[in-house]
């Protein structure tokens, strides 16, 4: 069964940092773009930042560019997302999905909170 | 850098009732490059539609997309009770973007 699941969501305090983690089952991990993608309470969808490994192909929003920054081990099935300099508007579900033009497989989502 | 319009904002209608959403972009979209989502309260966006027009697996053929260039169209054509929930269109390829939503609620 194809799945993923986000974890490493929590309350943090403005500046503050935090790792997002995403496990992948069901597929070969390491064939597809991943991407991470937020929303914030109430709001609509924000692409956030996507990988791939072979090539290493990144991209970032403008909004996350030079604070956040995304990584994989394929050899764990696993996506990160390294949060830094947290702002109040960076508070958003963030969802993990298969893919990089459109995604068909989501995570359930973890909430980031920045708030002091 | 595009932006994607959808309208109505909210769209009132009852169940077996036909729903038309439209997604419009400030620029023509190359290849075609959209895709529908649907999403509803506390789950994650599940994909319907790609490229402008084709069926995700597993989706209902009473699911339908239309549209190139600039407008675009996602047609429900008689709305099951599990369907009312916000659908939002995407933007991929050169420049990635969601569209701002549309509620389809229970009239």
């Amino acid at each position: 069964q194809v799945q993923l699941a986000e974890s490493g969501g929590g309350l943090v305090k403005p500046g503050g940092s935090l790792r997002l983690s995403c496990a992948a089952s069901g597929f070969t991990f390491s064939d597809y773009y991943m991407s991470w993608i937020r929303q914030a309470p109430g709001k609509g969808l924000e692409w956030v930042s996507y990988i791939y490994s072979r090539p290493n192909t990144i991209y970032y929003a403008d909004s996350v560019k030079g604070r956040f920054t995304v990584s994989r081990d394929n050899a764990k099935n696993l996506l990160y997302l390294q949060m830094n300099s947290l702002r109040a508007e960076d508070t958003a579900v963030y969802f993990c999905a298969r893919g990089h033009y459109n995604m068909d497989v989501w995570g359930q989502g973890t909430t980031v909170t920045v708030s002091s | 850098e595009i932006v994607l319009t959808q309208s109505p904002g909210t769209l009132s209608l009852s169940p077996g009732e036909r729903a038309t959403l439209s997604c419009r972009a400030s620029q023509t979209v190359s290849s075609n490059y959209l895709a529908w989502y649907q999403q509803k309260p506390g789950q994650a966006p599940w994909l319907l539609i790609y490229d402008a027009s084709s069926r995700a697996t597993g989706i209902p053929d009473r699911f339908s997309g239309s549209g190139s260039g600039t407008d675009f169209t996602l047609t429900i054509s008689r709305l099951e009770p599990e369907d009312f929930a916000v659908y939002y269109c995407q933007l991929y390829g050169s420049s990635r973007t969601f569209g701002p939503g549309t509620k389809v609620e229970i009239k």
